[in-house]
């Protein structure tokens, strides 16, 4: 079944400390992208990577950092200069930059 | 700059028709989008119109678009609980061309 998974369904940070959440694609897809989600404000783009070992800030990427290696894989860090990172993140790809967004089940990042 | 709109809430009853409606900014948009979404998942796409299209339906949603006002809207006919959700429109220009903009969401509730 091709789709996009993405892990843990639910993350606990520490203050003070880094997490990673996992966004992996078998649709051969060239285009990423991490979206953050709170109750009431849509979606707000983090990042997006077009192709591999490419990507560029969205709307929201302070306190955030991504990296490209593999075409299949989009893994976004929450650092710990994100003051407010309880969110519900969601990763998305596509065949290329503006074309329809395949969405992964999301990760609800929670503050310990 | 670009903006899509939609009302934040509708409740219907059950066996009763849905309309939800979206107004977007950007005339030169190729495609607009309504995408799904069900409480702690992601976004589910559910249908998408061509800009020189006026109407498409598929099954029990019908999608109306009005390029000169930039309206677009999603009837869903004989609404069931189910049907519950956030439902997000959103409109692109097609592929290299920039990202999907989402409006806010429209939660529909769907009473018995």
């Amino acid at each position: 079944d091709g789709g996009i998974t993405q892990s843990p369904k639910y993350l606990f940070r520490k203050e003070g400390q880094n997490v990673t959440l996992s966004c992996e694609q078998n649709l051969n897809h060239d285009a990423m992208y991490w979206y953050r989600q709170d109750p009431g404000q849509g979606l707000r783009l983090i990042y997006y990577s077009q192709i591999v070992n490419d990507f560029q800030k969205g709307d929201i990427a302070e306190g955030y950092s991504v990296s490209r290696e593999k075409k299949e894989s989009f893994p976004l860090t929450v650092t710990s200069a994100q003051k407010n990172p309880t969110a519900f993140y969601l990763c998305a790809s596509s065949w290329q930059q503006g074309e329809k967004l395949f969405f992964g089940s999301g990760t609800q990042l929670s503050v310990l | 700059g670009e903006d899509v709109e939609q009302s934040l809430f509708l409740s219907v009853r059950e066996g009763d028709s849905s309309v939800i409606n979206c107004t977007y900014t950007d005339s030169s948009s190729t495609y607009l989008y309504w995408y799904k979404q069900e409480p702690g998942a992601g976004l589910q796409l559910l249908t998408y119109i061509f800009s020189n299209m006026d109407m498409k339906q598929d099954q029990r949603l019908t999608v109306l678009l009005n390029k000169k006002d930039k309206h677009l809207s999603l009837r869903i006919a004989d609404t069931q609980t189910g049907d519950s959700a956030i439902y997000f429109c959103a409109e692109s220009y097609g592929g290299s061309q920039g990202n999907l903009i989402f409006g806010k969401g429209t939660k529909l509730s769907v009473k018995p």
